[in-house]
This record gives C-alpha cells, structure tokens and sequence, in this order.
C-alpha cells in the first residue's frame, strides 16, 4: 500500500484478555518494526523483523508479548493475558534498505488500553 | 549512557523566532542520522535526514558534527504550525538494523 497502515486504531480490553495488533507495511519493504510509546514517554523498541524472520527481539518486555510476520508482508503483535501496564500506543515502521538512506515510516499506531 | 540524547525542552518561542535543538549520540560509528517530528498523539514523522555537509529544507537546517558526534537542526522563523516534538534518530554502522531514538524536543511556537 501506499502507506504503513496499522488496525484496529484504537482497542480497550480488559485486563487480562488477549489482544492482536496488526501491521501492513508499505509494499516491497523487507524490514519491520514494532515500537511502543506511553503517554508522554520515548519510543521503546520491541521487535525488528527482516522478511519473515525476527533477528532481533530483545525488546519484548516479557513472554507475553509475540510477534510474527507472514509471506514477508503482515505482521501480527500479540499480547497475552494483558495487563494495564501494557497500556500504550504501540506503533509499526517499516523501510526499504534496499535504496539510499535506510529510513523508517511509521504507521498511524495501535492504541491500547487496558482496563 | 543513553546512546542518543536530547534536551527535552520545552522550548517556548514567539512566531518568527529562529530555534535550534542539538542531539548527542555516543557511538562514533553511527552512519546515518534523521529528524523526525512528532505531533501530540500522531505517528513520528519524517522530517530530514541529515547528510555529512549539513542540508537545508526551506526553514530548516540540519548539520551534523561527526568529531563532536552532535547533530542539530535549526528552525528559522518560526510558524504556529512548528509546535511539536522532534525527534533524534540514529542508525549504527555496526548494526544497519537499529534505529536509536532521542526522547524528543518539544517546541512551543507561541503567537
């Protein structure tokens, strides 16, 4: 597509429930990211995935939280048994390392709230 | 030590001020460095990347001091429409993969 897109744009669950976020990257980029942003806070880095493999997923705060991608496109953040720390934005990039400057673009986020 | 590091503001000028806002990275083999602009509960967004001999982009400067390992951005005559928090971003030599973010600068643009 033409951008990152990313759904749903807004979940509340309640404590304890799993939760699925997605992510659609821009079409043709090989790499992927999941980030997450508390209210006020700085991005923290998850997950990073290199087509369907994830090389790099020491920011996954615990096992609840997994992440896969699929035919090198779609990625799928779950998070299990949530908790109302897990409260968030959680946001998806994705980039072409392939041309010039390796530059990441954000999708519009995920929020959630944990009730 | 934090690997990229930002004074985060807030800075508060008046509309036509002229701004700048400096980022620290502490390892001296990054590569590639960016701006990204934040606006209050909106995606970071892509503002400039920052080359070796500095770039400008209308109202906006970014220079890059490799031997300081700073890197800077200038706003000139500030707009309304310039309040937002901008972001530092780096990208390691030693891992093409990373990304590390600064906890952001927020400019207020008063009127």
């Amino acid at each position: 597509g033409a951008g990152v897109s990313q759904s749903p744009s807004n979940k509340v669950t309640e404590k304890g429930k799993d939760v699925e976020l997605r992510c659609d990257p821009i079409s043709g980029h090989t790499a992927l990211y999941w980030y997450r942003q508390s209210l006020g806070q700085g991005l923290e880095f998850l997950i990073y995935f290199q087509g369907n493999s994830a090389p790099d997923k020491s920011g996954l705060p615990s096992d609840r939280f997994s992440a896969e991608r699929t035919g090198g496109s779609v990625s799928t953040l779950t998070i299990q048994r949530t908790q109302q720390e897990d409260s968030a934005v959680y946001l998806c990039a994705s980039s072409n390392r392939g041309a010039g400057a390796n530059v990441l673009t954000f999708g519009a986020g995920s929020r959630l709230t944990v009730l | 030590r934090k690997e990229v590091e930002q004074d985060p503001g807030p800075f508060n000028v008046p509309e036509g001020a002229t701004v700048a806002f400096n980022c620290t990275y502490s390892n001296s083999a990054s590569q590639s460095f960016f701006w990204y602009r934040q606006d209050c509960r909106k995606e970071p967004k892509l503002l400039m990347s920052v080359y070796s001999s500095g770039n400008e982009d209308g109202r906006f400067t970014a220079q890059l001091n490799r031997a300081s390992q700073y890197i800077s951005l200038l706003i000139r005559d500030s707009k309304l429409s310039d309040s937002a928090t901008y972001l530092c971003v780096v990208n390691p030599l030693y891992n093409f993969n990373k990304f590390y973010f600064g906890s952001g600068t927020k400019l207020n643009v008063k009127p």
